[in-house]
């Protein structure tokens, strides 16, 4: 069946620096690529998303990547702040409304 | 304004039992979806519903599981004989349109559901 596989599972960055998160998926039906960060105690919330038909999109100190040939998708955080840290998903749709999810990334950020 | 707010927000149940979560999606929003989510993991999509009906409930595990949203705004879902692994997190979202429409979902804190 249809997955998203999400790298790394935790990562710690010193705070300034970049982290970044990678997914693959496997429908190559798939057109649209959200990323979602969730705090402890709350439901996910949209930080950026991309569609199949742009290469890169860029808001502020986020930005993601697609690769649609190669099945991936990554998401890029400049100049990492303590409030960065949660834990990252990304999604991949597989019909006109539903996602299939990545296992999540614990972002960390070192003071 | 409000978000989308579930009660409650930590439920704990005995085996066998029946349970209720309940969603209050952002009002005027028409799309509702319901997500699973164990921990370490990402949410898992149970059910959609465009309205009051549903469009699409293929993600419901089994029969014992079921949702309604009879007035198109708040939804309840439901869970009968309840088993030690039903326990998760219930997530629900809400759209103003269809994700194909350019919706962006919504979630909830979610109910932790713990079942012993």
């Amino acid at each position: 069946g249809e997955n998203v596989e999400q790298h790394p599972s935790t990562l710690s960055v010193q705070e300034g620096d970049s982290a970044v998160i990678k997914c693959t998926y496997s429908d190559s039906a798939s057109n649209y690529f959200p990323w979602y960060k969730q705090e402890l105690g709350k439901g996910p919330q949209l930080i950026i998303d991309i569609r199949s038909n742009v290469g890169e999109k860029k808001d502020q100190r986020i930005a993601v990547t697609l690769n649609k040939t190669a099945k991936h998708f990554s998401l890029h955080i400049t100049e990492t702040q303590p409030e960065d840290s949660a834990v990252y998903f990304c999604a991949a749709s597989i019909s006109n409304y539903q996602l299939i999810w990545g296992a999540g990334t614990k972002l960390i950020i070192k003071p | 304004g409000a978000g989308v707010s579930q009660t409650p927000s930590n439920k704990v149940t005995e085996k066998g039992k029946y349970v209720e979560l309940r969603c209050d999606p952002i009002s005027g929003h028409t799309a509702l979806y319901w997500y699973r989510q164990s921990l370490g993991q990402g949410p898992e999509f149970l059910i959609y519903f465009q309205g009051t009906g549903a469009a699409d409930d293929s993600g419901l595990p089994n029969d014992r599981f079921f949702a309604v949203r009879p007035e198109g705004s708040v939804s309840t879902l439901k869970i009968q004989r309840t088993e030690r692994g039903d326990s998760a997190v219930y997530l629900c979202a809400s759209s103003l349109l269809p994700r194909t429409s350019g919706g962006e979902q919504f979630f909830g804190p979610g109910t932790r559901l713990t079942v012993l």
